[in-house]
């Protein structure tokens, strides 16, 4: 079946230095994908979207690429924080019956080294 | 504005209980949804609703009901609770479907 994964589990960086998660996702019929970010004992917060038509977008501190060609999403955070590390999962958006449905990743954990 | 709210935070039952975990929303919403998260597994869809009166099932329905009788409430109800689901689980809401708003989680245990 279709499905949304994460190419690594866990992620540490030093505070300061920027981080990339990625994402592999195998619907080529998704046209729109998500990134949330979930603290501990939190549920899950957006942080950016971007539709199909696009292969790039910005918010602050960071970016969400996409590549359609080899259904690849990665999401780029700029000059990490302690408050960045958290679980970050990426999502699909697919339609079922005409009604929109979200497919989440597996996750990865990012943790920010002081 | 509350956002999304749930009902209770922590709850353990023992196998053949039943019991109702709380979902509201005060953002008018239409849609609203159940998920459960398990170590490695991420978030897994269970039921969700398109607007009041309509419930749908999503990956992983069998054990949990849902009813959507106004646009503010969604509870999930475990008929007979048994140790596979144990596990924490989100309400979300959004407009769309798109981007949900989730909720603090209820994480339950069943032993």
């Amino acid at each position: 079946g279709e499905n949304v994964g994460l190419h690594l589990p866990t992620l540490s960086v030093q505070e300061g230095d920027n981080s990339i998660i990625n994402c592999a996702y195998s619907n080529s019929a998704s046209d729109y994908f998500i990134w949330y970010k979930q603290e501990s004992g939190k549920g899950p917060q957006f942080i950016i979207d971007i539709r199909s038509n696009m292969d790039k977008r910005q918010g602050q501190r960071v970016t969400v690429l996409l590549n359609k060609t080899v259904k690849h999403l990665s999401l780029q955070i700029a000059a990490t924080q302690p408050g960045d590390s958290a679980v970050y999962f990426c999502a699909e958006i697919g339609r079922d019956f005409g009604n929109e449905k979200l497919t989440f990743g597996t996750g990865t954990r990012l943790t920010i080294i002081p | 504005n509350a956002g999304v709210t749930q009902t209770p935070k922590f709850q353990v039952l023992k196998t053949g209980q039943s019991m109702t975990l709380q979902c509201a929303q005060d953002m008018n919403h239409e849609y609203m949804s159940w998920y459960r998260q398990d170590p490695g597994m991420g978030l897994r869809l269970i039921h969700y609703s398109v607007g009041a009166g309509i419930t749908d099932q999503g990956e992983v329905p069998n054990g949990y009901n849902v009813s959507r009788s106004t646009t503010e409430d969604f509870p999930l109800r475990l008929l007979s609770a048994a140790p596979s689901q144990t596990s924490v689980y989100f309400c979300a809401s959004s407009h769309t479907g798109s981007e949900q708003y989730f909720g603090p989680g209820t994480r339950l245990t069943v032993t």
